[in-house]
């Protein structure tokens, strides 16, 4: 149990161009999504609470312009990078707190590796 | 500001030997402590959850926790290769910010 997916794995695009990460809870809803950003040999950095039905809560220092969160449903969350820049190329990891496991555990999606060129 | 602090490595173990890692954190109110490995271009896998004084059992694994000193550990008994990666520290200190805060990890090396 307790399996998040993220789609892309992988995606490549062009400086100007946005771009769209979805997540979702395969078993279990999840009220609350966390996006993560990972720099290479860093640790993650919590960017924004995704909270279905109501805005998402971003952190200091993120642009909640640029990345759009949608909770739409109990199971999917989507991040969009708008106007990628090269500087956002940068490991994205989704995660979502399962109300069947343990006080406050999160699991992790795969991660979506984006490079902007 | 939440600090998570973890010796970044790497940390070499001979196989089949205990390997130890420790974290301290700053933020006294943290209430739950995780620990996760991360391999090379992978996501983080949660390997042990804690949330009281004293010591939790898993297999292999055991995590410590003394909130008195504001520190949190892993031991990993009869090490493997298979456990060579990057072990995170995590915790949740609740109130306005739902998620975890990380350390910048431990890279530990298994030797044949």
């Amino acid at each position: 149990g307790a399996v998040v997916s993220q789609h892309p794995s992988r995606v490549i695009c062009k400086s100007g161009t946005s771009v769209k990460i979805e997540c979702r809870s395969l078993d279990f809803q999840a009220t609350t999504m966390f996006w993560y950003r990972q720099f290479p040999k860093k640790s993650l950095m919590l960017m924004a609470t995704s909270n279905e039905g109501s805005k998402a809560t971003y952190e200091q220092g993120v642009e909640k312009d640029k990345f759009l969160i949608n909770h739409a449903s109990l199971t999917l969350s989507t991040l969009t990078v708008t106007s990628a820049h090269p500087e956002d190329s940068s490991f994205y990891i989704c995660s979502a707190r399962s109300n069947l496991a343990g006080d406050n555990e999160q699991f992790f999606g795969p991660g979506t590796r984006l490079t902007v060129l | 500001q939440k600090e998570v602090e973890q010796n970044s490595g790497p940390l070499s173990v001979p196989e089949g030997a205990i390997a130890s890692l420790n974290c301290t954190y700053s933020d006294r109110v943290s209430q739950s402590f995780f620990w996760y490995r991360q391999y090379s271009g992978k996501s983080p896998e949660l390997i042990m959850s804690i949330y009281s004084n004293g010591d939790k059992e898993d297999g292999r694994f055991t995590a410590q926790l003394n909130k008195a000193s504001q520190y949190v550990s892993l031991l990993i008994r009869d090490s493997q290769p298979s456990d060579s990666a990057t072990y995170l520290c995590a915790l949740y200190s609740g109130g306005g910010a739902d998620g975890l805060t990380f350390g910048k990890g431990t890279h530990l090396i298994i030797q044949p």
